[in-house]
């Protein structure tokens, strides 16, 4: 199973700021992932970031809003730019456990980067 | 487009009692399904999952779930709930593409 390491676990930020977080993950990956955890509410994908080439985002999210880098194999980050309350959220990063035959395994997990924007 | 519904949103039982937790989605080709826990302060994690074969899987600490394709629902259960049992039990499927497309979550809070 892979290990995900999120920077920052939390923050506190003021309105209008941007921040990145930062996605290690212990093995070579093909897919990494970024979802959103809002209050009370359950995951929604904003984007799946794979390396070498630009990230692929859902509907409602912008790469103007969420930049996100995928230098390598091994690490991913997400900018939550401009930011406004309603950002206020837990943000994860994902990796895919692929299994031999090419089929779709678990996903695994980080522990989440907590933000608050006030 | 694949969704996922998940009709209790706040369980509330105590020790002992069985648990069944709803799960439907929709999408009509092969999917592949997964019930994940988030323990109070704790990350994501699996725990259990269904990609083909016996409809009924097991998962870890005492956890089943169905898969009945004609009802399209993969509901979670567990014959006995532990204190330790509480937390927010999210379900997924995966279809046609390689997302994660999980339910609204089910918060479930076990009394001693």
């Amino acid at each position: 199973s892979a290990v995900i390491s999120q920077k920052p676990s939390r923050d506190i930020c003021q309105r209008g700021t941007s921040l990145t977080i930062q996605c290690q993950v212990d093995s070579q990956v093909t897919m990494m992932f970024w979802y959103r955890q809002q209050p009370g509410q359950s995951l929604t994908l904003i984007a799946t970031a794979n390396q070498g080439s630009e990230a692929t985002y859902e509907s409602g999210f912008v790469i103007d809003k969420f930049p996100i880098s995928r230098p390598n194999l091994t690490f991913s980050t997400l900018t939550v730019s401009n930011m406004s309350p309603e950002d206020s959220s837990i943000y994860l990063c994902s990796v895919e456990e692929v299994l031999s035959g090419g089929d779709t395994g678990e996903l695994f997990f980080g522990e989440g980067s907590r933000l608050t924007v006030l | 487009a694949q969704s996922v519904s998940q009709h209790n949103h706040h369980v509330i039982l105590s020790e002992a009692a069985s648990l069944e937790l709803g799960c439907n989605y929709s999408y009509g080709g092969t999917v592949n399904l997964f019930w994940y826990v988030q323990y109070p302060g704790q990350h994501l994690q699996l725990l259990l999952k269904y990609f083909s074969g016996d409809p009924l899987v097991k998962g870890i600490k005492g956890f089943e779930a169905e898969f009945i394709k004609s009802k399209f629902s993969f509901n979670l259960r567990k014959p006995s709930v532990q204190w330790s049992d509480t937390a927010e039990y999210f379900c997924a499927v995966n279809g046609d593409t390689d997302k994660l497309i999980f339910g609204t979550g089910t918060r479930l809070q076990v009394f001693p």
